[in-house]
C-alpha cells in the first residue's frame, strides 16, 4: 500500500527564519516520484519539484531545498529565509509507477505560517 | 499559456441534485486527472483518463462518474449529491498518465 505521513500539522516561524517540512513515505514499487506541492489560500495546488527514486541527490532552487534519502524513506523540503509569501499549506505527494494508476497520493498537509 | 481552467468556480447543491464540473488541461496534455479534497485533508484521487480512456479509479461510489472529450477536455459528474461530497473538487492535467501533474484552480462545491 501506498502512503505518505506528513506528522507537522502547523508550523508558525518568524520572517527570515529556516524551517523543515517533514515528509515519510511507503511504497512497495521500486520506481516512484516523489513531489512537493505548495496550496496558498487561493486553493489552487502550484508544483515545486519532483524526484525520481534513482535520483538522490539533494536540490537547491533559490530559497528552497530538497532532501532524499530513500534509507529512510524521507523527502523532506527546508525553505531557507523563509518569507510571508511562503505561508501557505504544502503537500508532499507519491506517484507509484509500477503499480496501480499513475496517480497522486498526498499526505495531509503541514500549514506553514510565517510571522512577519 | 493559459494552464488548467475549471468551471464552475463555486457550486451550491441540495442533497439529491447531480452537479457536473468541467476541466481543460493544458494545452498539449493528454491526461486528466480529478481530486476531491475535503476541508484539512490532502487530495484524494477520483479518477485519471488519458486520450478518452479511464486509466485510474480512486475508492470512490459510483454515484462518481468522468469522461474526456477528444478535445482532451474533461466532466466529472456526480449523482445523488450528499453532505459529505461538500469538498473543493481539482483537476489536474499532463502531458501523459506517469507524469507531474499540474492542477487548475479548484472548483468548491456546497451541498446543503
Amino acid at each position: 500500500a501506498q502512503k505518505v505521513t506528513q506528522a507537522q500539522t502547523e508550523i508558525s516561524v518568524v520572517e527570515k527564519e529556516d524551517v523543515t517540512l517533514d515528509c515519510v513515505y511507503e511504497t512497495r514499487d521500486t520506481t516512484y516520484y516523489l513531489f512537493w506541492y505548495k496550496q496558498p489560500p487561493s486553493g489552487e495546488l502550484v508544483f515545486l519539484i519532483r524526484r525520481n527514486s534513482f535520483d538522490e541527490q539533494n536540490e537547491i532552487s533559490g530559497r528552497y531545498s530538497w532532501n532524499f534519502q530513500k534509507s529512510t524513506s524521507s523527502f523532506n523540503f527546508t525553505i531557507t529565509a523563509s518569507q510571508v509569501v511562503d505561508s501557505a499549506v504544502y503537500f508532499c505527494a507519491l506517484m507509484c509507477l509500477q503499480t496501480g494508476a499513475n496517480n497522486l497520493f498526498f499526505g495531509t498537509g503541514t500549514r506553514l505560517t510565517v510571522i512577519p | 499559456d493559459a494552464g488548467v481552467t475549471q468551471s464552475p468556480t463555486h457550486l451550491i447543491k441540495t442533497r439529491g441534485q447531480h452537479v457536473t464540473l468541467r476541466c481543460s488541461p493544458i494545452s498539449g496534455h493528454k491526461s486528466v486527472s480529478w481530486y476531491q479534497q475535503v476541508l484539512g485533508q490532502g487530495p484524494q484521487f477520483i479518477f485519471q483518463y488519458y486520450e478518452k480512456e479511464e486509466r485510474g479509479r480512486g475508492n470512490f461510489p459510483d454515484r462518481f462518474s468522468a469522461r474526456q472529450f477528444p478535445n482532451y477536455s474533461s466532466e466529472l459528474n456526480v449523482n445523488a449529491l450528499l453532505l459529505g461530497d461538500s469538498a473543493l473538487y481539482l483537476c489536474a492535467s499532463s502531458l501523459r498518465v506517469a507524469d507531474t501533474q499540474y492542477f487548475g484552480p479548484g472548483t468548491r462545491l456546497t451541498v446543503l
